[in-house]
């Protein structure tokens, strides 16, 4: 079955602009997860959706938000860009759950520029 | 807060051989699991290994193997025989309920292995 796509794989963005990032699940998935990985912070959790709802987020400011659709895929957007925004955005998608695996994309280069 | 500590930035080890990668965690939980995910070059998160803390028996995949050690909050990685499609980032995680049936990653920093020919 088709793993996680995510798009696009690279952008460049302006400060002060705002960018939109997708991810589609693999298939009967309905948890998405997305994460921000730089090479000083590492890899942080920003939120994760299920059935549409945010169930939890990360310590990001109000500029990252996101979405999930009905058919579980979702959106991460990003107001006001800054030049520290410049990151990895990486979605999982899982069936949810303790004991479930998380399945990731190969990310969104985002650079602010 | 949960927190992961990967201890050692990088590594290398000779190809054929034995490596271990060290991680330890601090939780007051009793209810999570724990994993290993590769990163290669081409950015995509691989799972590797896990390990559910209720479980006493280690974790065994093929050529990777960990050491779980809950009391003392310590998870290291054993990779053997080595291969030169091993090198990679390799990040330490772990899952716990974060309330309303929430779950989240928190990872290592990451440890970078090479593979020596």
């Amino acid at each position: 079955k088709a793993g996680v796509t995510q798009t696009p794989r690279y952008l460049i963005k302006t400060r002060g602009q705002q960018v939109t990032l997708s991810c589609s699940p693999i298939s009967g998935h309905r948890s998405v997860s997305w994460y921000q990985q730089t090479p000083g912070q590492g890899l942080q959790f920003l939120f994760e959706y299920f059935s549409e709802t945010q169930r939890n987020k990360g310590n990001f400011p109000g500029r990252f938000s996101g979405r999930q659709f009905s058919n579980s895929r979702s959106e991460m957007n990003v107001s006001t860009l800054e030049l520290g925004d410049s990151a990895l955005y990486l979605c999982a998608s899982s069936a949810r759950g303790l004991n479930t695996e998380a399945f990731f994309g190969q990310g969104t280069r985002l650079t602010v520029v | 807060a949960q927190t992961v500590t990967q201890s050692q930035p990088e590594m290398s080890v000779q190809e054929a051989e034995t490596v271990t990668l060290s991680c330890t965690y601090d939780t007051s939980e009793s209810d999570y699991y724990l994993f290993w995910y590769k990163q290669p070059p081409s950015r995509q998160m691989i799972l590797v290994i896990r390990q559910e803390a209720y479980k006493q028996q280690n974790a065994t995949e093929n050529r990777f193997s960990v050491n779980f050690q809950k009391a003392a909050k310590s998870f290291s990685l054993k990779i053997s025989d080595s291969q030169l499609g091993d090198a990679a980032m390799y990040f330490c995680a772990y899952m716990m309920d974060s309330g309303a049936g929430s779950y989240q990653l928190t990872f290592g920093k990451g440890t970078k292995l090479s593979v020596i020919p």
